[in-house]
């Protein structure tokens, strides 16, 4: 079946530290992937997407993420992180196949410390 | 561009009652999804359109109802509400295999 993993449930991290956030899916077939992410009492916003072209996406609030076929993986980096970082961030891939699902992962709470 | 809205944002209910969440979008999508969102579930699939006059079930269709009777407007109804459906209701909307645009949630407490 396919699915979409995010180990992690919760990442704390100090302020200025680098973070990774890991994501992984089930499939070999072709895939889009998403990284959004949602503040407390709201809903969820696109960070960045990978549908085609250059592996290492970049967007939005200085986060990447790379695609990595073989792995079946798209990890969420950023350098640096800010205290206004701390959110909930969730994976997302659409499998190319069969009947085109939008899988969401189980969301990552990333905690930043000061 | 208000984007995505729901109506209500919050609501009580009693076990038993009914009601239903309008969610509209103003991006002319085809796709629009309701999802609902408990601690530690991450997001799960309620029901789902790919157009108008459209619907399908999604992961946890069990207890919902849902119409697309325009192409902006998605409601989903509960008819008889129970307190396993106390949850937050999100709406989000998308073109074909693209990026999914969420409203702001709908806190349910079914008493």
């Amino acid at each position: 079946a396919q699915s979409v993993t995010q180990l992690d449930s919760q990442v704390p991290v100090f302020e200025e530290a680098p973070v990774e956030l890991r994501c992984n899916y089930s499939s070999s077939v072709s895939v889009y992937l998403f990284w959004y992410v949602q503040y407390p009492n709201q809903g969820l916003q696109l960070l960045l997407k990978y549908l085609s072209g250059s592996t290492l996406v970049k967007g939005i609030n200085g986060f990447e993420a790379e695609f990595n076929k073989s792995q079946t993986s798209f990890h969420l980096r950023k350098p640096s992180v800010h205290i206004s970082d701390t959110a909930e961030y969730f994976c997302a891939v659409i499998f190319l196949s069969g009947t085109y699902k939008y899988i969401f992962g189980t969301g990552t709470r990333l905690k930043v410390l000061a | 561009n208000a984007g995505v809205t729901q109506t209500p944002k919050f609501r009580v209910l009693k076990t038993g009652q009914s009601m239903t969440l309008l969610c509209a979008q103003d991006m002319n999508h085809e796709y629009m999804y309701w999802y609902r969102q408990d601690p530690g579930m991450g997001l799960r699939l309620i029901h789902y359109s790919v157009g108008e006059g459209t619907t399908a079930k999604g992961e946890v269709p069990d207890g919902y109802n849902v119409s697309r009777l325009k192409k902006q407007n998605f409601l989903l109804g509960l008819e008889s509400a129970a307190p396993s459906q106390t949850s937050v209701y999100f709406c989000a909307s998308s073109r074909p295999l693209d990026t999914q645009y969420f409203g702001p949630g709908t806190r349910l407490t079914v008493l």
